[in-house]
C-alpha cells in the first residue's frame, strides 16, 4: 500500500545528542513537510521541500537539520543546538505546491 | 505569520449528536483542508475544499468552504464514539506554498 513511513515511532535521547528520524514515502509525491506538534498549539512547519537536492526553512528550523538525496526519502537531524526538542514529529508529503497534504503517523521524541 | 482561529477549542456531546466547529481568518485562502487526529498518530486527511461556497460530504461529515474565503466549517452528523479525537483544519493562503494550521477542537463523545 501507498503511503508515508516514519520511523522509529518511539525515541528517547540524552541531552548534548544528535537523533536522526526517518521519513519514506511511496506516493511518488514531490514535496515533503516537517512539523513539529506541542500540545495544545497547531502544526508548526521546521524545513520542507519540494524537488531532491532542495530544500527550505520553515518557521522553526532552528537546531534541526534535512537533506533531500531522494525523492522518496526526506529524514530529519534533531541536533544538540535545540533547546527543547521533545514533541511529537510529523512528516508529510504531496504532488505539487498546494493540495492535499498527507501525514506518516508521528515519531515522539523524548529527551532525557 | 497568518493565523487560524479554530474554535471550540473542546466540545462534550453526547452520542447521537451534531457537532459542528469552524475556523477562520483575517487573509483569504485559496484551499481548506480539514484532518482528524487520533492520540499518538498522525494527522489523517477527511475532506479538502478548493472553490468558495463549494460544500463537500464524506459519510456523515459535512465541510463547506466559506464564501468569504476566510473561513471553512466542519459538521459532523450523529456522532458516534470512535468520532473522539482532535480535528485540525488547516489552510492555504494564496500565493503561499506553505499550510497554515488551526490548534484543533478535541471531541469527547458519551455513549
Amino acid at each position: 500500500d501507498g503511503g508515508i513511513t516514519q520511523s522509529p515511532k518511539y525515541l528517547f535521547r540524552k541531552e548534548g545528542q544528535n537523533v536522526t528520524l526517518s521519513c519514506e514515502q511511496n506516493l511518488n509525491h514531490d514535496a515533503m513537510y516537517w512539523y513539529r506538534q506541542d500540545p495544545g498549539q497547531g502544526l508548526r512547519l521546521i524545513y520542507y521541500s519540494q524537488i531532491v537536492n532542495d530544500f527550505q526553512k520553515g518557521d522553526i528550523a532552528e537546531g534541526y537539520s534535512v537533506s533531500r538525496e531522494k525523492k522518496e526519502s526526506f529524514p530529519l537531524t534533531v541536533t544538540s543546538a535545540q533547546k527543547n526538542p521533545t514533541a511529537f514529529y510529523l512528516c508529510a508529503s504531496r504532488q505539487g505546491h498546494t493540495g492535499e497534504l498527507f501525514f506518516g503517523e508521528g515519531s515522539r521524541l523524548t529527551v532525557l | 505569520g497568518q493565523q487560524l482561529n479554530q474554535s471550540p477549542q473542546s466540545m462534550f456531546i453526547q452520542e447521537g449528536e451534531d457537532v459542528s466547529m469552524n475556523c477562520t481568518s483575517s487573509s483569504i485562502f485559496n484551499t481548506w483542508l480539514w484532518y482528524k487526529q487520533d492520540p499518538g498518530e498522525g494527522p489523517v486527511l477527511l475532506i479538502a475544499l478548493y472553490k468558495a461556497g463549494e460544500l463537500t460530504s464524506n459519510g456523515r461529515l459535512t465541510a463547506q468552504f466559506g464564501i468569504t474565503r476566510k473561513d471553512s466549517f466542519l459538521n459532523i452528523s450523529a456522532s458516534i464514539p470512535s468520532d473522539v479525537g482532535i480535528y485540525f483544519c488547516a489552510g492555504e493562503p494564496g500565493g503561499s506554498e506553505k499550510l497554515v494550521f488551526g490548534k484543533g477542537t478535541k471531541l469527547t463523545v458519551n455513549p
